[in-house]
């Protein structure tokens, strides 16, 4: 089947920084991808629609300004969650489409101290 | 709106019992519904779907789902649970047959199996 890959699966970073996620298809060309987020006991949640070469598309209540997303390539996303606060800590997942399904990523345990 | 809930955070099977995860959902227009399973350090894999083909799914693993619209249920039971079954489950409902439209999921329930 095919390949989400999600990198780094857990970092820790200080209040104020940011932090980089990417998220790769491997063996396919993903024109499409999504960002979720899972805080403890809740259901993952979407956070935006990646598109190759466009802008994102945010759900309701999530910043833009935030949570940076660039889709420069077919095969890569980047979700850079900005001045991140302790607030932010929570897992954030990826998926990309490929052919009507939708293949997750394992997922970055975010943790900001 | 659609919204999905999972009933129980947590269930705990002896090997070979049954194993039963509950979900039910809400969705003003007909569902697509899916069940997911995530083992530790792992993304996401679709267990299966249901588009509307169907009632009973038939998924890999030996699990299976029945959708019951009565009900707004569709809930994913295993005959007999295996070891390797362990690990988290999520029901999810989109408006999109392939799953590549927003999925809405419900918390998850994480299943642990004893020996």
């Amino acid at each position: 089947g095919a390949v989400v890959s999600q990198h780094p699966s857990r970092v820790i970073c200080k209040s104020g920084t940011s932090v980089k996620i990417e998220c790769r298809s491997l063996d396919f060309q993903a024109t499409t991808m999504f960002w979720y987020r899972q805080f403890p006991k809740q259901s993952l949640m979407l956070m935006a629609t990646s598109n190759e070469g466009s802008k994102a598309t945010y759900e309701q209540g999530v910043e833009k300004d935030k949570f940076l997303i660039n889709h420069a390539s077919l095969t890569l996303s980047t979700l850079t969650v900005t001045s991140a606060h302790p607030e932010d800590s929570s897992f954030y997942i990826c998926s990309a489409r490929r052919e009507f399904k939708a293949f997750f990523g394992q997922g970055t345990r975010l943790t900001v101290v | 709106a659609q919204s999905v809930t999972q009933l129980g955070s947590h269930v705990s099977v002896s090997e070979g019992a049954l194993v039963l995860l509950r979900c039910n959902y809400s969705s003003s227009v007909p569902p697509y519904l899916f069940w997911y399973v995530q083992y530790p350090n792992q993304g996401l894999q679709l267990l299966l779907k249901y588009t509307s083909a169907a009632t009973l799914v038939k998924g890999i693993n030996g699990f299976v789902a029945e959708f019951k619209k009565s009900e707004t249920s569709f809930h994913l039971t295993k005959p007999s649970a295996h070891m390797s079954d362990a690990a988290e489950y999520f029901c999810a409902v989109s408006d999109g047959q392939g799953g590549s439209e927003k999925l809405v999921f419900g918390k998850g329930t994480k299943l642990t199996v004893n020996p």
